[in-house]
């Protein structure tokens, strides 16, 4: 089974549907975010969380809302979907300090018609 | 701010030749970490090699080597005896080491194709 968990893994929507996705690790790592990948742009980050109690806004945050539910989830929202927020998405998990390097899921790949 | 640039949006090489992947950089900081990940058609991103700025020398991991040059702000990616199951896309990202910092700066990326 994958550390880092991401559902669902596709979807598609239509335009003003509230979706969430859902990302759960068994890694134990404290930190983790969300980016969004859209083709020549590289990952960009939308939200991320240092701790159950820690929510921060990243580059991209307009439009989306996220939940530490617990130390292994981290939800991200999008309360009323338009089509430029078709993406993939990626949630990933990292330790302070140590290698530094990003654990990724997945990735969900969603659709807004 | 720090950026990272990856010039090269499509490389290609045949099978079993080597290939580079460039990437710059731009900091102010001293200390950092740098990283290539690949992304295969499945879409997971699985880390290739890691550098931490304080060390001079090269890392290796088996055919995938780096070269990296502080003062000139340059991190290629040198793939060898390249395989089929190398073709992805490529991504450079930068991590700062600044206390607190979250950020992590990643390229626009490099798809490389490999010939058969």
């Amino acid at each position: 089974d994958a550390d880092v968990t991401q559902t669902p893994r596709n979807r598609i929507t239509k335009t003003g549907k509230r979706i969430m996705l859902e990302c759960s690790q068994t890694k134990g790592h404290d930190r983790m975010y969300w980016y969004r990948q859209d083709p020549g742009l590289g990952l960009q980050l939308i939200y991320y969380s240092f701790d159950v109690k820690d929510i921060n806004k990243g580059e991209i945050s307009d439009g989306y809302s996220v939940s530490r539910q617990a130390q292994a989830k981290f939800s991200l929202s999008l309360e009323s979907a338009i089509p430029n927020q078709t993406a993939l998405y990626f949630c990933a998990t990292s330790v302070a300090g140590v290698t530094g390097e990003l654990f990724f899921g997945e990735g969900s790949r969603l659709t807004v018609l | 701010a720090q950026t990272v640039t990856q010039s090269q949006p499509e490389m290609s090489v045949q099978e079993a030749e080597t290939v580079t992947l460039s990437c710059t950089y731009d900091t102010s900081e001293s200390d950092y970490y740098l990283f290539w990940y690949k992304q295969p058609p499945s879409r997971q991103m699985i880390l290739v090699i890691r550098q931490e700025a304080y060390k001079q020398q090269n890392a290796t991991e088996n055919r995938f080597s780096v070269n990296f040059q502080k003062a000139a702000k340059s991190f290629s990616l040198k793939i060898s005896d390249s395989q089929l199951g190398d073709a992805a896309m490529y991504f450079c990202a930068y991590r700062s080491t600044t206390s607190g910092t979250y950020k992590y700066i990643f390229g626009t990326g490099t798809r490389l194709k490999v010939l058969a």
